[in-house]
């Protein structure tokens, strides 16, 4: 039933490692993104696709790559792993212009 | 740009209390306007939305009014429950572009009993 869903909900790695978080959403949407969320809990967009196509890449260093291997996922994968990383990342998607449905979050503590 | 600036928490209210959160925009083309609320250690939820001018978005005893002339999407309730607390984002996207969702900062809003 989950709308959209995020695996892991936790990820503790260190310095250096390459993570990945994985995202899906069965609401039919043509639409996914991904924000991160820092520890003051400021929301910010990072990517954004569109029927597997990038259509937003905010200033977000290159160590983050996200995939989307069909219209209903939409993968992060960060390299390099910095202290900086730290923070919760929320996937979401949406049809077109209309309200978008968040993930539950996945927070990653990179140590 | 396009940028929404919330009022400052946190907010510390006894239940039954008024709530009014303040929430400016800009932008640079027609913005639909969002609230979005996040429970202790859960994901964005959306509490109520407005996509034009003086449109009213009301959920859960919560409303909001598409104020055009003030640039403004206010968040009221009249009577606040202790399950309320929680943060609340404003946020804005603009018809016609990137679709992305511009947030505040959040406002974190403690209800006690």
């Amino acid at each position: 039933d989950t709308a959209v869903s995020q695996t892991p909900k936790y990820l503790v790695t260190q310095m250096g490692n390459d993570k990945s978080i994985k995202c899906e959403q069965n609401l039919g949407h043509d639409t996914m993104y991904w924000y991160k969320q820092d520890s003051k809990k400021f929301l910010k967009i990072m990517f954004s696709y569109n029927n597997k196509e990038l259509i937003i890449n905010e200033t977000v260093p290159n160590r983050f790559s996200p995939k989307s291997p069909d219209k209903a996922h939409l993968n992060l994968h960060i390299n390099s792993l910095e202290l900086g990383d730290s923070a919760v990342y929320f996937c979401a998607s949406s049809h077109r212009n209309y309200e978008q449905y968040f993930g539950p979050g996945t927070r990653l503590t990179v140590t | 740009g396009d940028s929404v600036t919330q009022m400052e928490g946190p907010v510390t209210l006894s239940e039954e209390a008024f709530l009014t959160i303040n929430c400016t925009y800009t932008a640079t083309g027609y913005p639909s306007l969002f609230w979005y609320v996040q429970y202790p250690g859960e994901g964005l939820q959306l509490l109520l939305k407005a996509t034009k001018a003086d449109d009213k978005g009301s959920n859960k005893g919560f409303e909001a009014t598409y104020r055009k002339e003030t640039t403004s999407f206010h968040l009221e309730k009249g009577s606040v429950q202790v399950s309320d607390s929680a943060v609340y984002f404003c946020a804005l996207t603009v018809q016609g572009g990137s679709e992305k969702l511009v947030f505040g900062k959040g406002t974190k809003l403690t209800v006690n009993p």
